[in-house]
């Protein structure tokens, strides 16, 4: 029973390419949000929801968009990727009214060649 | 916004003996501090946290202390063992805002 499940866990795709990754929490959390990991392991926050509303919006590239279909799912969306997005992306989710704990999926690790 | 600064950013100790990593924030209206654990190509997980109310708080070897007055809250791991060695963050939010994280502690457990 995995909490927060995203997918893919590996990608590789070229310069210029649009890609998506997947996150579903089954934790009935009101909270869902996108961090960027990079190589020296720095969390940044690139994106929250809450109940289906964006909430956060950090300084990120027009070029990523997040879509919340409802409040367990929060899919990341990459259009034209560059070299920098190479990261591990990580979605999570909390119960932000109650001020708890975020769970962590699993990660995604992105490669752009 | 809240601003978490985490050191060290690499700390080596040997099995059986202690680690401490120590965090300062920036918002005294921060009112909670989870402190999370990474292992390698696995997303962070809690491992403890503790709420403005409490000074500290134990669980067996993991303790956190808060000094509300100095904005700063620190993690002891006593007795270490090689299954922790990982990256460790620390974080703070003031409640019904995002969780600010630290930079990272690579904690590495000598055998």
């Amino acid at each position: 029973d995995t909490a927060v499940s995203q997918t893919p866990k590996y990608l590789v795709t070229q310069m210029g390419n649009d890609k998506s990754i997947k996150c579903e929490q089954n934790l009935g959390h009101d909270t869902m949000y996108w961090y960027k990991q990079d190589s020296k392991k720095f969390l940044k926050i690139m994106f929250s929801y809450n109940n289906k509303e964006l909430i956060i919006n950090e300084t990120v590239p027009n070029r990523f968009s997040p879509k919340s279909p409802d409040k367990a799912h929060l899919n990341l969306h990459i259009n034209s990727l560059e070299l920098g997005d190479s990261a591990v992306y990580f979605c999570a989710s909390s119960q932000l009214s109650d001020n708890t704990e975020a769970f962590f999926g699993q990660g995604t690790r992105l490669t752009v060649v | 916004g809240e601003n978490v600064e985490q050191h060290p950013s690499t700390l080596s100790v040997q099995e059986g003996d202690s680690a401490v990593i120590k965090c300062t924030y920036s918002d005294s209206a921060s009112n909670y501090f989870p402190w999370y654990k990474q292992e390698l190509g696995k997303g962070p997980q809690l491992i403890i946290d503790i709420r403005s109310n409490v000074g500290e708080k134990k669980d067996q070897r993991i303790a956190v202390t808060l000094n509300k007055t100095a904005k700063h809250f620190s993690l002891h791991i006593t007795e270490t063992q090689p299954e922790d060695s990982a990256v460790y963050f620390c974080a703070a939010t003031p409640g019904n805002e995002k969780l600010t994280f630290g930079t990272g502690t690579r904690l590495t457990i000598i055998p």
